[in-house]
């Protein structure tokens, strides 16, 4: 099955700074990879997603980059403010079934 | 767009009894639907695969006469946890794949989750 490895599992940064959350993947057949956020006590929400056709998406202070030779994915915010502050989750898909999920990364932005 | 519902949000009940967990896709149809458990500070864990009109596929490890899951029609499926236990405490969270997107790209949306604490 898909396996997916997740770091860092902590990352501190202060407020204004980048962040940056790494990811790699075992199935070379993968083509889709999603980024949750998820909150205290909430559901993960998709807050970003790469197909396999493209290398890099952005949306606003949010982008994803895709390296599909080296099987990795990496999340990257900019200009992180306190409300960043939460557990991102990475995600690949195992052929046609669940997403396989990432360990965690506890972003934690001080203001 | 792109809605998942979850009911109840929090439940509380006593050993022994059973609780129903809905799932519905609120703005989209959904052949297919996951179930996912997950404990204080860890990952998500895939416990189940729910498609619409047929039997649940369970993941290695997962009682499916303990847990059972029921997909009655493209937007509703039901996560029943039978003679729950302390330890069947968890945060469960469903997700459902959009028939038009998910067939290719395997996009998923999640409910927000529901908090079972088993006394």
């Amino acid at each position: 099955g898909e396996n997916v490895e997740q770091h860092p599992s902590t990352l501190s940064v202060q407020e204004g700074d980048s962040a940056v959350i790494k990811c790699t993947y075992s199935d070379s057949a993968s083509n889709y990879f999603p980024w949750y956020k998820q909150e205290l006590g909430k559901g993960p929400q998709l807050i970003i997603d790469i197909r396999s056709n493209v290398g890099e998406k952005k949306d606003q202070r949010i982008a994803v980059t895709l390296n599909k030779t080296a099987k990795h994915f990496s999340l990257h915010i900019t200009e992180t403010q306190p409300e960043d502050s939460a557990v991102y989750f990475c995600a690949a898909p195992w052929g046609r079934r669940a997403l396989t999920f990432g360990s965690g990364t506890r972003l934690q932005v001080q203001p | 767009g792109a809605v998942v519902s979850q009911h109840p949000s929090r439940v509380i009940c006593k050993s022994g009894t059973s609780v129903k967990i809905e799932c519905r896709s609120l703005d989209f149809q959904a052949t297919t639907m996951f179930w996912y458990r997950q404990f204080p500070k860890k990952s998500l864990m895939l416990m189940a695969t729910s498609n619409e009109g047929s039997k649940a596929t369970y993941e290695q490890g997962v009682e499916k006469d303990k847990f059972l899951i029921n997909h009655a029609s493209l937007t509703l499926s039901t996560l029943t946890v039978t003679s729950a236990h302390p330890e069947d405490s968890s945060f469960y969270i469903c997700s459902a794949r959009d028939l038009q997107v998910g067939t290719v790209y395997n996009e998923q949306f999640f409910g927000p989750g529901t908090r079972l604490t088993v006394l």
